[in-house]
């Protein structure tokens, strides 16, 4: 069956700090990649998606930036961080072929200090 | 392009009762349509889909939604809540020509004993 994991769950960076959090899907091959951030009562913000290795789409202007170095890691990152990057972050993941049909991970709680 | 509105943030209904959270969608295209749940500090689990055929749909834990294209809504509905019920709502839309999803602002339902 296919896993998702992603890491640190938590999350206390000052700002100015870099960041870096990770995604890795297990028992599927070439799937496609998201990342979303969660802010309190403002629903689920695309930031970023990938078909591929290498190949990322970025939804909005902003502070972060994505890599997809394997098949199955997707890695958001940022050099400096604002206070306005706080909020929950959430990778997702779907099979080639059934848009829309996403399976999350757990999710990372960023407070950006 | 494409969009959703929940109606309602928050939704409050006793044990037993009726659940009725809604949806309205904007599409230029034919849309999917899903409902995803979340439960706190979690990712989200999708509950169900439309995507053609039957505008009925049944999902998980006796939730069901029912695609109307002359009101553009998909509203989810459960017969009976149960205090497990308890949680945040999203509705999302996609389309064949896009593979990312969009979010409603999600609706809290709260299960009153």
């Amino acid at each position: 069956s296919q896993t998702i994991h992603q890491w640190p769950a938590t999350l206390v960076q000052p700002v100015g700090s870099p960041l870096s959090l990770e995604c890795t899907v297990e028992g599927t091959s070439n799937p496609n990649l998201y990342w979303y951030r969660q802010a309190a009562g403002r629903g689920l913000q695309l930031l970023f998606y990938s078909v591929g290795i290498g190949q990322i789409s970025s939804e909005v202007p902003q502070n972060l930036s994505a890599s997809r170095p394997q098949d199955r890691q997707f890695i958001l990152s940022s050099k400096k961080l604002l206070l306005s990057d706080s909020g929950f972050y959430l990778c997702a993941w779907s099979a080639q072929g059934r848009p829309g049909e996403l399976f999350f991970g757990e999710g990372s709680r960023l407070t950006v200090l | 392009a494409q969009s959703v509105t929940q109606l309602g943030s928050h939704v409050s209904v006793s044990e037993g009762a009726l659940v009725l959270l809604r949806c309205n969608y904007s599409s230029s295209v034919p849309p999917y349509l899903f409902w995803y749940v979340q439960y706190p500090n979690q990712g989200l689990q999708l509950l169900l889909k439309y995507t053609t055929g039957a505008t009925l749909v049944k999902g998980i834990n006796g939730f069901e939604a029912e695609f109307k294209k002359s009101e553009t809504s998909f509203h989810l509905t459960k017969p009976s809540a149960h205090m497990s019920d308890a949680a945040e709502y999203f509705c999302a839309v996609s389309t064949t020509g896009r593979r990312a999803l969009t979010f409603g602002s999600g609706t809290r339902l709260q299960v009153q004993p």
